[in-house]
């Protein structure tokens, strides 16, 4: 069975930091690009960041890019987000998603975590 | 970045009826379009890719056209699973943006 487990989401402080993860399994991880989208609450969906299957190309929101920094461990089959300089509009569920096929083109998800929650307040 | 225009904001349609929703796009993004469903406290989940085609295990009663700057997603007999909110992305180009959602509840 096809699996994204998000973990790491907790309440921070504004200007702290948090990594969240995602351990992936019933697939082969290396072989498929990888996104993370958050949704703050009552809100929609937000695309943050995306990662090539190698891990070189990387690809952020506006909103976050120099506080952000999405990598992965194809041999520990896990995606990670490290989340610096919180603000409380970062406050949302963060979701890693899967992109549909192999490869580092046609970004859209096709296979998504339950979620993870991050809190950023004082 | 593109914008993505979704309406309306929330669609009131009794089971079995047709219901039609739409997305627009701020610039021409071809087929590079894809619909999720989301059920409240649920993950979205994929409907339909390259505006038209429908993802694995979708039921027929959900199509998609369109292309450009235009798409539709109809859901032709709505079944009481089918009530939850509905996003366009598009993935043409960087940043992958969405649409705010259109919300189809019971009538």
């Amino acid at each position: 069975e096809v699996q994204l487990v998000e973990s790491g989401g907790d309440l921070a402080q504004p200007g702290g930091s948090l990594r969240l993860s995602c351990e992936v399994s019933g697939f082969t991880f290396s072989i498929y690009a990888m996104t993370w989208v958050r949704q703050a609450p009552g809100k929609g969906l937000e695309w943050v960041s995306g990662i090539s299957v190698g891990g070189g190309i990387k690809y952020y929101a506006d909103s976050v890019k120099g506080r952000f920094t999405v990598s992965r461990d194809n041999s520990k089959n896990t995606l990670y987000l490290q989340m610096n300089s919180l603000r409380a509009e970062d406050t949302a569920v963060y979701y890693c998603a899967r992109k549909h096929g192999a490869g580092d083109y046609n970004f859209y998800m096709d296979v998504w975590g339950k979620g993870t929650t991050v809190t950023v307040s004082s | 970045e593109i914008v993505m225009t979704q309406s309306p904001a929330t669609l009131s349609v009794s089971p079995g009826e047709r219901a039609t929703l739409s997305c627009r796009a701020s610039q021409t993004i071809s087929n590079n379009l894809v619909w999720y469903q989301q059920k409240r406290g649920q993950a979205p989940r994929l409907l339909i890719y390259g505006a038209s085609t429908r993802a694995t295990d979708i039921p027929a009663r959900f199509s998609g056209s369109g292309s450009g700057t235009e798409f539709t997603l109809t859901i032709s007999s709505l079944q009481s699973e089918d009530f939850a909110l509905y996003y366009c992305q598009q993935f043409n180009s960087w940043p992958l943006t969405f649409g705010q959602g259109t919300k189809v509840e019971i009538k």
